[in-house]
């Protein structure tokens, strides 16, 4: 496998569903990110975890958890969600060098679908 | 105030033509970095260039080139030799120096190539 994978590709469930986004990056880097992708709006950051400590949690419902076991792999934990949480999730990796310069590797999104 | 913005609606482009997307951008920061992602219907995020706000030439990579007018604050991608493959969306974004800064999106432009 290279570079960001996501797990699974397309998600549906029920309000009361517990389930969980994966993510997992192989290019070696320091940070990883959540993105939240809704129709016609710009993509909206979730949360940012470098070191494998989150730094980052943007004003997100704790019906989203996330969990960064390591430096290679980041879940995304949904439960109770509701319609409007429908939506493409995209994770990221870059290697943070404390400058504007790193890079952001997106995977290839979930897409989420919540009835 | 938004920081990317992306005014474009769709844009259309014959095959084997030249196509420029527009980006105007807002910071104060003298520092910071200007990216182009590319977002087919599949939903994968990917990074096409970057461009350093110190950068004295322009940045390109292969048939993607970034017109960068600083005092004007654009970053427009331009496109040379289009083809079918590269209908989708696309878009902008600046990360300002700073650990914690983040990266920071536009609206998107639909690009659409006709045959």
């Amino acid at each position: 496998e290279t570079g960001v994978t996501q797990t699974p590709r397309h998600l549906v469930m029920g309000m009361t569903n517990k389930k969980s986004l994966k993510c997992e990056q192989h290019l070696g880097h320091n940070a990883m990110y959540w993105y939240k992708q809704s129709a016609k709006k710009p993509l909206e950051l979730m949360f940012v975890y470098s070191l494998e400590e989150r730094v980052e949690n943007n004003s997100v419902p704790s019906r989203f958890s996330p969990e960064c076991p390591n430096s290679s792999h980041l879940f995304l934990h949904l439960h109770t969600l509701q319609p409007e949480d429908s939506a493409l999730y995209l994770c990221a990796s870059s290697q943070i060098e404390d400058s504007f310069t790193d890079t952001q590797y997106f995977g290839p999104g979930t897409r989420l679908t919540v009835l | 105030a938004q920081k990317i913005t992306q005014t474009q609606p769709g844009m259309f482009v014959q095959e084997k033509e030249a196509v420029t997307l527009d980006c105007t951008y807002d910071t104060s920061d003298p520092s910071y970095g200007l990216f182009w992602y590319k977002q087919p219907s599949s939903g994968e995020m990917i990074f096409l260039i970057y461009q350093g706000s110190y950068d004295q030439q322009n940045a390109t990579e292969g048939r993607y080139s970034l017109n960068f007018q600083k005092a004007r604050k654009s970053a427009n991608l331009v496109i040379s030799a289009s083809q079918l493959g590269d209908s989708a969306m696309y878009f902008c974004a600046m990360r300002e120096a700073g650990a914690n800064s983040k990266l920071t999106f536009g609206k998107g432009i639909t690009l659409s190539v006709r045959p």
